[in-house]
């Protein structure tokens, strides 16, 4: 595809429902990362995949949060047993080989509200 | 750790005048800086990069920063703006573990 796309675009959960968010990363891109962006903030970083590999999950904020990339592309972010303070907008991106560094592509966000 | 401080949360500026919008980081390594733009209801995308090399970098849409080392500063710059500029724009670091931190954004707003 031409860009990096990511479903549901919203999202609307009761409190204690799981929910399913995916990201479809640009064909090709080995390096996958997740991001919440809580209203009138800048991006949080929440985890990092190289192919399907997860190197790096510091920013997940509890154990509610769970992220996979199973065969090295798709990626889903669940959380379990929502809670209102899960209100944010989930940024997915992607890029290439980290050699030399290569931009990251975002996707438009998937925007999860909880009740 | 690092940190990013972007000093104005809303910037308001007339057509067709300048605008500066700053940014700070904090971090004890040498960093990769980046500028963001979101519009409503879209993803990030950048805008410009700073890796290496000159201090001055142009990016997309007539926007430049340049990157001060000695007052760990990444300003952005444009000399002309327009009513099409009216965004959110975020300053970024990384160390090169692919993970960015982020600034929480300035406003700016351009009126005609």
């Amino acid at each position: 595809g031409a860009g990096v796309s990511q479903s549901p675009r919203y999202k609307v959960a009761k409190r204690g429902q799981d929910v399913a968010l995916r990201c479809d990363p640009i064909s090709g891109h080995v390096s996958l990362f997740w991001y919440q962006q809580a209203l009138g903030q800048g991006p949080e970083f929440l985890t990092y995949f190289q192919n399907e590999a997860q190197l790096d999950k510091s920013g997940l904020p509890s154990d509610r949060f769970f992220a996979e990339r199973p065969e090295g592309s798709v990626s889903t972010l669940k959380i379990q047993r929502t809670q209102q303070e899960d209100s944010a907008v989930y940024l997915c991106a992607s890029s290439g080989a980290l050699a030399n560094y290569n931009e990251q592509f975002f996707g438009p966000g998937t925007r999860l509200t909880v009740l | 750790a690092q940190s990013v401080t972007q000093l104005d949360s809303q910037v308001p500026v007339f057509e067709e005048a300048p605008v500066e919008l700053r940014c700070n980081y904090s971090s004890s390594v040498s960093v990769y800086l980046f500028w963001y733009v979101q519009y409503p209801n879209q993803g990030l995308q950048l805008l410009l990069k700073y890796l290496s090399g000159s201090t001055l970098v142009k990016g997309i849409n007539g926007f430049e920063a340049e990157f001060n080392k000695s007052q760990t500063s990444f300003h952005l710059r444009k000399p002309s703006v327009h009513i099409s500029d009216t965004a959110e724009y975020f300053c970024a670091v990384d160390t090169n573990a692919g993970k960015s931190t982020f600034g929480d954004g300035t406003t700016l707003t351009v009126k005609p």
